[in-house]
């Protein structure tokens, strides 16, 4: 199964300001995608990060509060601008395992980031 | 809209059995996914279901009826390392997943 580096594991960041969290899997994937969860809460997924073109986003999550980069099929960052404490959550990067990258592919997750904004 | 409830929380006695449920209202299904998940931690893929019935893998098995809306995840011979949250999905008929709010298992001595 791919392995998924994302970092920083944790951070607490002032109001206002923005944070990168970079999602780095050891085998090429098709299918990449930003998740959030609050805590005791659902997972929620904010978007699906494609190669070579725009993100696509779910209800509810915008381009310009969570900016998503794909340079290529290992590689993926997802931005949180101009933080308010409502952002505070676990993100967690996931791609889908399995040699055919389908969507009966099971996720695998990075550790997430554990943000905490002040 | 989609829903999928699960309890919140159950306990359990190391080396009993538990059964978690799972019940789903979707737009369609292309099947229903379980996952683990440790405090702290990210969630990680137990079980995948698509047919009705039982699928079996060791300690853990995981039940299907599509016609009742119904998933179970049952765990045999609890240790205290299961103890953690278990998180239900379903795939619907736009293979997004939809996710439940997860069950917290407490496992007592």
């Amino acid at each position: 199964s791919a392995v998924i580096s994302q970092k920083p594991s944790r951070d607490i960041c002032q109001r206002g300001t923005s944070l990168t969290i970079q999602c780095q899997v050891d085998s090429q994937v098709t299918m990449m995608f930003w998740y959030r969860q609050q805590p005791g809460q659902s997972l929620t997924l904010i978007a699906t990060a494609n190669q070579g073109s725009e993100a696509t986003y779910e209800s509810g999550f915008v381009i310009d509060k969570f900016p998503i980069s794909r340079p290529n099929l290992t590689f993926s960052t997802l931005t949180v601008s101009n933080m308010s404490p409502e952002d505070s959550s676990i993100y967690l990067c996931s791609v889908a395992s399995g040699t055919d990258n389908s969507e009966m592919s099971p996720l695998h997750f990075g550790n997430g980031t554990r943000l905490t904004v002040t | 809209g989609q829903n999928i409830d699960q309890p919140t929380e159950m306990t359990a006695t190391e080396g009993a059995i538990v059964q978690i449920n799972c019940t789903y209202q979707t737009s369609g299904f292309n099947g229903l996914f379980w996952y683990q998940q440790h405090a702290g931690e990210a969630p990680t893929f137990l079980s995948y279901n698509v047919l009705d019935g039982l699928e079996e893998k060791g300690r853990f098995s995981s039940f299907l009826s599509r016609s009742k809306g119904y998933s179970y995840l049952l765990l045999k011979e609890l240790q205290m390392k299961d103890s953690a949250s278990y998180l239900c999905a379903v795939l619907d008929s736009n293979y997004q997943l939809i996710w439940g709010a997860g069950t917290k298992l407490i496992i007592k001595p």
